[in-house]
């Protein structure tokens, strides 16, 4: 059964560090969304992603957040300087279907991010 | 808000016990339901999806859930759980005509061999 994949599992940076945070969504899809969790508190939607455009996005998701497709295969999310409060585990999805609310998410491992 | 409410956060059950967790969301239009189960180490995996139809709707391993629209209820039930259902359970909401999932907090379910 296909996958979304996420890369890498775990990262420690700096404050103040960019990261980026690759994903591989399930190769038929066209919709691409990221997640974070913050430990202890609930997944929270960032963005969705749709035909090189960013489709939705939670207003968590500011100026700091960036997502691209930079190939046919991997859907990233690039966080610019990174604050101690962006640690958490983000998650990767993604879904067929044609358009909002069309068909089903299916998540990625997650990476969790640590700000030191 | 839009909000999703698990109101059982640790669960513990006996082999052979029956399950609920509830699920309840406040948004006044359509919706599309799910529940999810992330294992020990494992990702989220989907457990049963709601978009239309049948307000009883049937996933995996013998769960299944039921929609009341009156209650803006989604509870998630099985008659007879397992050692390996031990797992957490996440109940998420989609707005139709939008593309995130509200998620709630999760519950935790132990199951005693």
């Amino acid at each position: 059964e296909p996958e979304v994949t996420q890369t890498p599992s775990h990262q420690v940076t700096q404050m103040g560090q960019e990261v980026i945070l690759r994903c591989v969504p399930i190769s038929n899809h066209l919709y691409f969304y990221w997640y974070r969790q913050i430990l202890g508190q609930k997944v929270e939607f960032l963005v969705s992603f749709y035909n090189n455009e960013i489709s939705e996005k939670s207003e968590i998701f500011d100026d700091q957040f960036s997502v691209e497709r930079p190939d046919g295969s991997n859907f990233t999310l690039k966080i610019r300087s990174t604050k101690l409060e962006d640690s958490a585990m983000y998650f990767c999805a993604s879904s067929g279907g044609a358009g909002p609310s069309t068909d089903t998410q299916y998540f990625g491992p997650g990476t969790r991010l640590t700000v030191l | 808000a839009q909000s999703v409410s698990q109101h059982n956060h640790h669960v513990i059950l006996s082999e052979a016990a029956s399950l609920e967790l509830g699920c309840n969301y406040s948004y006044g239009g359509t919706v599309n339901l799910f529940w999810y189960v992330q294992y020990p180490g494992q990702h989220l995996q989907l457990l049963l999806k709601y978009f239309s139809g049948d307000p009883l709707v049937k996933g995996i391993k013998g769960f299944e859930a039921e929609f009341i629209k009156s209650k803006f209820s989604f509870n998630l039930r099985k008659p007879s759980v397992q050692w390996s259902d031990t797992a957490e359970y996440f109940c998420a909401v989609n707005p139709s005509g939008t593309y995130k999932y509200i998620f709630g907090t999760g519950t935790r379910l132990k199951v005693l061999a």
